[in-house]
């Protein structure tokens, strides 16, 4: 089993929707989370960071963590064309542990 | 502020050769990773250097190494290179080891 866990998609969307992306994990150390963007040969580019539970917004971009059900996830509101990209969840335990990344959703937005 | 930055953006090899890339991180940033992104692979961790050494290795052998220099940037070296080395390698830095990893825009290792 995979200590993070993603769906690779592709999730295909009209212009205007509400997305949500989502993770779930194994490791119960993991307090910090994470969510990147990658644009096509491009590098990742950090969109949202929590710690622990609970929820971060910014702007269209909301990010979840329960840990009692070790499930991570991203909302984006009023997608875009321009969010078409692949979203990858990531999360570690701190100290000198690893970041460890899902397998990344490819995100089409469709004008 | 400058972002991490990585060269050379392309590389060409043949199997069997050496390849070397490198990394500049974020100034005031002292922790520099690496990562390998294969296609259809996802990111998959090879190294960690912080303050010039080596904190955590990924699950590659022994002919991925390299090394962090005194101004915190990084080198990665890859040996007797095979088709399968041919990935996206990127690298990251942070701020001590619970910031956020910031990535560079990749070298894209082709081995021939």
């Amino acid at each position: 089993q995979k200590e993070v866990e993603q769906d690779p998609g592709p999730l295909s969307v009209p212009e205007g929707a509400i997305v949500s992306l989502n993770c779930t994990y194994s490791n119960s150390a993991f307090q910090y989370f994470m969510w990147y963007r990658q644009y096509s040969r491009k590098g990742p580019e950090l969109l949202m960071y929590t710690y622990s539970s609970g929820n971060k917004e910014d702007g269209r971009f909301t990010a979840q963590v329960d840990k009692s059900s070790k499930y991570i996830s991203l909302f984006i509101r009023d997608s875009q064309p321009s969010d078409s990209a692949t979203y990858l969840c990531a999360s570690y335990s701190g100290g000198y542990n690893k970041l460890i990344f899902g397998a990344g959703t490819r995100l089409a937005v469709h004008p | 502020e400058a972002g991490v930055t990585q060269s050379p953006t392309h590389l060409i090899k043949t199997r069997g050769q050496q390849a070397t890339l490198r990394c500049s991180p974020i100034s005031g940033h002292t922790s520099v990773y690496w990562y390998q992104q294969a296609l259809g692979l996802g990111l998959q961790f090879l190294l960690w250097y912080d303050e010039g050494e080596e904190r955590n290795r990924g699950n590659f052998p022994p002919r991925f190494s390299g090394r962090q220099f005194p101004n915190y940037s990084s080198e990665l070296n890859v040996n007797a290179l095979e088709l399968e080395d041919s990935a996206l390698y990127l690298c990251a830095s942070s701020n001590g080891d619970t910031d956020t990893q910031y990535f560079g825009p990749g070298t894209r290792l082709t081995v021939l």
